[in-house]
């Protein structure tokens, strides 16, 4: 079974740029979820899909990010403008109800750095 | 709100020796609680996990149990390899339904 897949893995951007990440998730699996991991933190959700459909967005700065998920498959997560604070590692997982819980797989991550 | 708390690192070790990695949690209700693990360069992965109270996780000789008098789920391994050096994450998902992180604590092991 092939995993989340992100790209790109790294990207280096000035501030004020845009960037955008994507994201394509493990084949049935309904919720996709984007967080961000500050080094030396522990991820944060920043929104929950279900479907296409938005379950959860509130810790998402929408004055710069959006993200969006059209066919209920992959995502995009954009920033426009970057700011130094957006430098972090973006993380995609998605999950699967199932009879074993709720347990979310996560891709490899993209690393932004804004300079 | 719902939030974990880990040890800082990092946590320095020869290979074969004993590993403790000590999480809290505070919670309304009962959560479920998870180890992950990220490897350099590598995505989290879930390492174990309990659902209930007093639940024995147990993964690639890692354990953990969820004790719910302490409010505790620390994780152990017997003999920890080279190969065991990574950074690992207590979380958990209570009443709101998200997946809360602890800040992490990174394993180094020496041969």
């Amino acid at each position: 079974e092939a995993g989340v897949a992100q790209s790109p893995r790294y990207k280096i951007i000035e501030k004020r740029q845009s960037v955008a990440f994507w994201c394509n998730p493990i084949s049935g699996h309904a919720t996709l979820y984007w967080y961000q991991q500050i080094l030396g933190q522990g991820p944060k959700l920043l929104i929950q899909f279900q479907n296409n459909g938005v379950v959860d967005d509130s810790q998402l700065p929408k004055d710069r990010f959006s993200a969006e998920r059209l066919k209920g498959v992959d995502s995009t997560l954009k920033i426009q403008p970057a700011k130094l604070e957006d430098s972090a590692v973006y993380l995609c997982a998605s999950s699967s109800r199932s009879t074993l819980g709720n347990i979310q797989y996560f891709g490899a991550g993209t690393r932004l750095s804004v300079l | 709100g719902d939030s974990v708390t880990q040890m800082e690192g990092p946590v320095t070790l020869s290979e074969e020796a004993f590993l403790t990695i000590n999480c809290t949690y505070t919670a309304t209700g009962y959560p479920s609680l998870f180890w992950y693990v990220q490897y350099p360069g590598e995505g989290l992965q879930l390492l174990l996990k309990a659902t209930k109270a007093d639940d024995k996780g147990s993964n690639k000789g890692f354990e953990a149990t969820y004790r719910k008098e302490t409010t505790s789920f620390h994780l152990e391994k017997g003999s920890v390899q080279v190969s065991d050096s990574a950074v690992y994450f207590c979380a958990l998902i209570g009443g709101t339904d998200k997946l809360i992180f602890g800040t992490g604590t990174r394993l180094q092991v020496f041969p």
